[in-house]
This record gives C-alpha cells, structure tokens and sequence, in this order.
C-alpha cells in the first residue's frame, strides 16, 4: 500500500521569499507523483507531475518537484512566491497497476505576506 | 469553460433524505471518479468507473451509490443521507494512460459542497 505525507498543514512565506513545500512518501514499487493546487472554491489542479525519467520536475507558474528516491521525497520549491501562489496544495502519488488508486496528502495550505 | 462541471454547487439537505449530485464532462475522458475532501484528511475515494459497464468501489463507498449514464455523466446518490456526509464533493476524469498505464493526472470539477442537518 502508498501513503503521502505533507509536513505541515500551514506554511507562511513573504512574497518573494522560497516556496518549500514537503511531500514524503511510502510505496512499495516505483511511484507516480503528483503535485496539485486548489485555490478557493475551486477543485484540484495539476501542477506537475512525475512518472519516469528526469528527477527534477517543472511545472506550471515557476514550481518545481525533485523525485528523492534514498529520501521517499517529492518536495515542491518555487524560487519567490506571489501573492497569487496563496492556495491549498496536495501531494499525491499513485503505482502501476493500482487501477488509479491515488492515495493524497493532507494539503498544506500556503500563506504569502506581503 | 469547465470541462468537467458539477451540479449543484452546494446544497443543503436533511438527515433521512435521498440526494443526486452530478457530474458531466466534456474531456472525452472514459475514467470518471467521485472524491470527498474533508478538512485536514485530503481527498478520499468513493466510487471510480473505467467505463460506462464498469463500477468499482473506492475507500469510503458505504452510505454512496453511483450510476454511469453515459460516457460523459456519472452521478452520486446519497440514499439516506446522515450529518456526518457533510463535505466537498469532487468528480474528476483521467484518461487512459499510455499503453494502459495508470499515471495519468486526474481532472477536477469545481466541488458541491454538501451540508446535511
């Protein structure tokens, strides 16, 4: 069985500050990973995600994830933080085979001060 | 314009009552999922269909039915709903992966959040 964990629920940056985000997991066989956003009123977007290859992941509005096989880590980092990066962002990951049981984080929602 | 869209937004019901929340999409996607979110537990899975034949039970299915209408629609029925049913509801599609596989990213409706008193 996979399991994810978000260290913190909350987080607080200034604006222009790094985004650190941290996503640890627990699976068996090679993960897929996942990072999505969810922004007030609405549902989950994809911000990036791996699945095989390259390691260090790019995704939509300056995020990026590094897959850490020794460390079972996926953190998500963005170099300065927006003001429009305040939002709710869950890690996720998913195996082969598992008929697309995605199994999620907890979410950890990102403060940025301005 | 959203691709997959959920009615109602919100709705507010009674214990006792039966209650529909739907789902269409215009993805074209065969995958369809219905999740909860409840604050501080993340996402969990109620039902999950692969096609419009095919209805598997997810983590959280007891209390839930689900019905697949057609390719596009796929609907979750609270039979007698409770207060602890109280949530966000979210549909989401995926496709086929390549060569079967199952890493690709699932895509959201907005959420029904639903309040049972």
């Amino acid at each position: 069985a996979q399991s994810v964990t978000q260290l913190g629920s909350h987080v607080s940056v200034s604006e222009g500050a790094l985004v650190l985000l941290r996503c640890n997991y627990s699976s068996s066989v090679p993960p897929y990973l996942f990072w999505y956003v969810q922004y007030p009123n609405q549902g989950l977007q994809l911000l990036l995600k791996y699945t095989t290859g390259a390691t260090l992941v790019k995704g939509i509005n300056g995020f990026e994830a590094e897959f850490k096989k020794s460390e079972t880590s996926f953190h998500l980092t963005k170099p300065s933080a927006h003001m429009s990066d305040a939002a709710e962002y869950f890690c996720a990951v998913t195996v082969e085979k598992s008929y697309q049981k995605v199994t999620f984080g907890t979410g950890t929602k990102l403060q940025v001060i301005p | 314009d959203a691709d997959v869209t959920q009615t109602p937004r919100n709705r507010i019901t009674k214990t006792g009552k039966r209650i529909m929340l739907e789902c269409s999409q215009t993805k074209g996607h065969d995958r369809m999922y219905w999740y909860r979110q409840d604050p501080g537990l993340g996402l969990q899975l109620i039902y999950y269909s692969f096609d419009v034949k095919d209805i598997n039970k997810g983590e959280i299915s007891d209390g839930y039915s689900v019905s697949r209408q057609a390719q596009a629609k796929f609907s979750l029925s609270l039979e007698s709903a409770i207060p602890n049913q109280t949530a966000l509801y979210f549909c989401a599609t995926s496709e086929e992966g390549l060569q079967g596989t199952y890493n690709s990213p699932l895509h959201f409706g907005n959420g029904t959040r639903l309040t049972v008193t």
